[in-house]
């Protein structure tokens, strides 16, 4: 198994520009989760979804944050437009369905510098 | 919700001695309570987890207690060694009802020194 895999790795742009980061889950896990985390504010939980459906968006900071599932294999991250502020790394992570354990399995992480 | 506080945010050890770290919940709710470890520049990556049915459970070097009267759990490390050396995270979560939401804590970041 692959394990998660997040493109792109390392990401600069300029503020304004839209930024895309992409996931794939783990093959047969029905939850996907996306985290942000800095120095500041730690490992924060964005959103996460469960059979492609989003469940809990309580920590996507603003309007500028839009996450979608079109499949069970594939989920988008955007911001738009970008800033400073947001510049993070963000992981992506997926399990199975609820049982004995939730582990989540995180992807390596996109790098992200807004300038 | 939630919250999840963890303590202390740097540890220093020699090698080959413990470290001892601590977190504590908020939601009584909460039944899984995972410790994942994260080198510089990597992935979080679980090393242990409990749920609350259990008080304790050990993997080698590593144990973790929970107590679920006082709603807090530790992660304790014996015989350390410099490849410990990393960002510990603690989390809770609901489990089931909450399809698995993580709430971590801020972090401890461990330095074992030979």
């Amino acid at each position: 198994d692959a394990g998660v895999i997040q493109s792109p790795r390392h990401e600069v742009t300029e503020m304004g520009q839209e930024v895309t980061l992409r996931c794939k889950p783990i093959s047969g896990h029905d939850y996907l989760f996306w985290y942000r985390q800095t120095m500041m504010r730690g490992l924060e939980l964005l959103i996460y979804f469960n059979n492609n459906v989003p469940i809990d968006d309580s920590g996507m900071p603003e309007d500028r944050f839009s996450a979608k599932m079109p499949n069970a294999s594939f989920s988008t991250l955007k911001i738009q437009p970008s800033e400073p502020r947001d510049s993070a790394v963000y992981f992506c992570a997926s399990s199975l369905a609820p049982g004995y354990t939730d582990t989540q399995y995180f992807g390596p992480g996109t790098r992200l510098t807004v300038l | 919700g939630e919250n999840v506080e963890q303590h202390p945010s740097t540890l220093s050890v020699q090698e080959g001695d413990s470290a001892v770290i601590k977190c504590t919940y908020s939601d009584s709710a909460s039944n899984y309570f995972p410790w994942y470890k994260q080198e510089l520049g990597k992935r979080p990556q679980l090393i242990i987890d409990i749920r609350s049915n259990v008080g304790e459970k050990k993997d080698q070097r590593i144990a973790v207690t929970l107590n679920k009267t006082a709603k807090h759990f530790s992660l304790h490390i014996t015989e350390t060694q410099p490849e410990d050396s990393a960002v510990y995270f603690c989390a809770a979560s609901k489990g089931d009802n909450q399809g698995g939401k993580l709430i971590f804590g801020q972090g401890t970041e461990l330095s074992v020194k030979p």
